[in-house]
């Protein structure tokens, strides 16, 4: 089977840095996603590492590793408006191919 | 360029009630999975289509289908409903079956009363 986890919350100070984790458990997939949703809306994609490394796309950096089963989003420069819910997901490479989805990370962003 | 699109955006039913939910995904993008979310499950998958063939079922009873027409958009139906199917029915989209890069529509949220 297949398992992401994520911390359940994280609390961070705007215009700071703040990193969610994600380790997993599945016997093989194509690439890591990172998803935002906030409140009342639908999730939205930030970025895809398919290979190992740092892909960066403005304040947002996701990390992968897949020796380490483990992979991060990278939140910079944080602003109010990045508090939301973050979902790592993966795309089953076992033959069902779909996107499977983590816990889900609530972060909130103080002033 | 249009989005996803879900219709209608808030639902209520009585249990024992049928419905149906409907997606139009992005244009060109011949693959539409539905997720349900709910609070304390977060995502969980429904299913798949690519060019009107379902190619994947989540662990859902068989009260949850869904289909795909030749135009790409995708209707869900769930029969005999119960307390427990409300949530937020989330439709999302992609060009192809290979990559995360999926586009969610706004969702649907079923209430049953």
């Amino acid at each position: 089977g297949q398992s992401l986890e994520q911390p359940s919350e994280v609390t961070a100070v705007e215009g700071a840095i703040v990193q969610i984790n994600c380790t997993y458990q599945t016997s093989g997939f194509y690439g890591l996603s990172w998803y935002q949703q906030h409140d009342g809306g639908a999730p939205t994609f930030l970025s895809y590492n398919a290979l190992d490394g740092l892909e960066e796309t403005g304040r947002f950096s996701s990390f992968l590793s897949r020796s380490d089963s483990y992979g991060y989003l990278l939140l910079q420069e944080l602003q109010m408006k990045d508090s939301a819910s973050y979902f790592c997901a993966v795309r089953d490479q076992t033959g069902a191919n779909n996107l499977f989805f983590g816990t889900g990370t609530r972060l909130t962003v103080i002033p | 360029k249009a989005g996803v699109t879900q219709t209608p955006r808030y639902l209520i039913k009585t249990r024992g009630q049928q419905v149906t939910l409907s997606c139009s995904p992005i244009s060109g993008h011949r693959s539409v999975s539905w997720y349900q979310q709910t609070p304390g499950q977060g995502l969980q998958f429904l299913f798949e289509y690519f060019s009107e063939t379902q190619r994947n079922k989540g662990n859902f009873p068989g009260r949850f289908s869904g289909r795909q027409f030749s135009n790409s958009r995708s209707e869900m139906n769930v029969s005999t409903l119960e307390l427990g199917d409300s949530a937020l029915y989330l439709c999302a989209s992609s060009a192809n079956r290979q990559g995360g890069g999926y586009t969610f529509g706004s969702g649907t949220r079923l209430t049953v009363v």
